[in-house]
This record gives C-alpha cells, structure tokens and sequence, in this order.
C-alpha cells in the first residue's frame, strides 16, 4: 500500500512543452505539497496545499501551476518547459492544519528532463 | 534570514563507528527535522523534534535551542545506512532545507 504516489516516476520532454505530474495520498492528510531537488540535491518548497487550499506559493515561475481536486491529490502542470526545469519532483503530505511542522510523507519522486 | 546548515558536506566511516552529523539553523524555528534520502532516491522522515532527544533504533537525535543546534548520531554504523542525511527546518509555515550529508560507510 503506498503512501504517497507520483506518476509518472520519470518524464522526458522536450523544451516548450506543457506536461503534469500527479500526487495522490492515501493517508488522510490535510496537507500537501511539492518540492524541487536540483542538481545538487538541494531540495526547496515550492508549494503547500490545505484542505485544497493554497498555503505556500514560493517564487517560482508562474509557469508552474498546482491543483488540487480534492485534499487527496495534488497535481503539478507546467508550462513551456525550460532546460532549467529539469530537476527531480517530489510531492509530500502531513496531518495537520499547520502542515509544515508535522511529519511528512513523501513520494518516490519524478525525476523531469528537458531536452 | 532562515538558513539550515549542515556538516560535514560528505562522511565516509568504517562499519561500527559511531557517527555525528550536525546542523544549525537561525532563530524562530518551531521543529526541525532530519530526512535519509536513500541512493535510490526515496526521501524518508527520520526525526520531528522541537526540544530534547529522540532515539529510533540506532539513530539518536538531539537538538538544543539555546545553541540553535541539533545532531543526528547513528550508533554502530553499517553500510546500509549508507545515504544523504538532511536536516530541515520549519520557520512559520515553510520548511528550510540543509544542503545534506553524504554518509558512506565502509565494510
């Protein structure tokens, strides 16, 4: 029984394209969120989601866009992808209201490349 | 500034040895928590502490808020636990990120 699943694990695309990852958790968290590890390891939020509402937005370009149907699934879509945006995606959720400060689960990742 | 330090960069040890990985962090934290991102790529939550210790088996963790530090201490050592360690803190509704730890251990 996984936890938190991503689909796809990897995806390879070509620059300008407009491509989604999907984020679904079983554990009846509140909270969801995606990260961005770059090449360095180093990873960052990006975004938070409560209850399907928006919590975090970090500066990231516009072009990125998360939606949440429903507290259990947390999409990312990109638009016009860049070389930049290669990097590896991971979506992640927590119990409560405050999110941030609780356990997380993350997911397997997605690992992105933009050629 | 919210900042997440993290030392040493890179760790090799011989299976065994006791291992210490420290982090520091800024001021208004309200936990910190220390993640074992696996070769493979999966991201695991070792630790949430906001005050003391806590033990899982043979990983220890420690954190002192007058020092605005904590230590992730891995008793024993064997290579699975083999992995980059991060330590990560919550600074209001966000969490902060170290650059990690590369922990190899040596059979």
């Amino acid at each position: 029984d996984t936890a938190v699943s991503q689909t796809p694990k990897y995806l390879v695309t070509q620059m300008g394209n407009d491509k989604s990852i999907k984020c679904e958790q079983n554990l009846g968290h509140d909270t969801m969120y995606w990260y961005k590890q770059d090449s360095k390891k180093f990873l960052k939020i990006m975004f938070s989601y409560n209850n399907k509402e928006l919590i975090i937005n970090e500066t990231v370009p516009n072009r990125f866009s998360p939606k949440s149907p429903d507290k259990a699934h947390l999409n990312l879509h990109i638009n016009s992808l860049e070389l930049g945006d290669s990097a590896v995606y991971f979506c992640a959720s927590s119990q409560e209201l405050r999110g941030v400060g609780d356990e997380q689960y993350f997911g397997p990742g997605t690992r992105l490349t933009v050629t | 500034k919210n900042e997440v330090e993290q030392s040493p960069q890179n760790l090799t040890a011989q299976e065994g040895e006791f291992i210490t990985i420290n982090c520091s962090y800024s001021v208004g934290i309200s936990a910190l928590h220390w993640l074992q991102q696996h070769p493979g790529g999966g991201i695991v939550s070792l630790f949430m502490l906001s005050s003391g210790k806590k033990k899982h088996g043979r990983l220890i963790a420690t954190i002192n808020i007058q020092e605005k530090h904590s230590s992730l201490h891995i008793t024993a050592s064997h290579p699975r636990d083999s992995a980059v360690y991060i330590c990560a803190a919550t600074y209001g509704n966000k969490l902060v990120f170290g650059a990690g730890t590369i922990l190899r251990v040596k059979s």
